[in-house]
């Protein structure tokens, strides 16, 4: 069974923290996304790698980086949290840029 | 832009009571829409992917239909288990990679 799974349930930091979110799948896709989901918003797309090394932007990116070293590996950087990116984080994966995702459970973040 | 709306926002019926939930959307070049199963607190699981006009995929009490403008998620004779939010999303050109573009989703609640 694939399988995509997120280093944390839940956080709790506080506003200036570094935070660093991470996310593996075990699938071999090349494609990996991260999102954040608030109510009434639905899921933004915040940053995506189609390969190792390589990164685009997503819809929202700003207060964001991210890091991908290894290929079953993507990890998304607070550089320095603010309470305005408490949210629920979540990670995918997908076989082409425009297939299915497989998604994480959720990383709920929350900045104080 | 690419867009997706789903409707209703949040949706109650008592068990057996048919529904169904709607996903309209305005993108050029559409590859493929899809839809997915949110649990409270859990990432999204998907449910189906229709690719054409006409095309129909049936799973249990769930049906999902697609036109050239809106998709249909059509629920017979829910249970309670059947509650969760539904989200759909678009597949399409842009910039010469796919995009895929959810919406925000219909809270579905079936009461025993």
């Amino acid at each position: 069974d694939v399988k995509v799974t997120q280093s944390s349930r839940y956080l709790v930091k506080r506003t200036g923290e570094k935070v660093f979110l991470e996310c593996v799948q075990d699938m071999d896709h090349e494609n990996m996304f991260w999102y954040r989901q608030d109510p009434g918003l639905g899921l933004r797309l915040i940053y995506f790698s189609y390969d190792v090394k390589m990164k685009e932007k997503g819809d929202i990116p700003e207060g964001y980086s991210v890091s991908r070293e290894k290929k079953e590996r993507f990890s998304l950087i607070l550089e320095s949290a603010s309470t305005n990116q408490t949210s629920m984080y979540l990670c995918a994966s997908s076989l082409t840029s425009g297939s299915r995702r497989y998604f994480g459970p959720g990383t709920r973040l929350t900045v104080t | 832009e690419d867009q997706v709306t789903q409707s209703p926002e949040a949706l109650r019926l008592q068990e057996g009571e048919s529904s169904s939930l709607n996903c309209s959307y305005t993108v050029s070049g559409l590859r493929g829409l899809f839809w997915y199963r949110q649990d409270p607190g859990k990432g999204p699981e998907f449910l189906f992917t229709l690719y054409s006009a006409g095309e129909e995929k049936e799973k249990e009490r769930l049906k999902a239909t697609l036109t050239k403008k809106e998709s249909f998620l059509h629920i017979t004779a829910p249970k309670p288990e059947d509650s969760a939010t539904y989200l759909c999303a678009v597949q399409a050109t842009s910039g010469g990679y796919q995009k895929v573009t959810f919406g925000t989703g219909t809270k579905l609640q079936v009461i025993p």
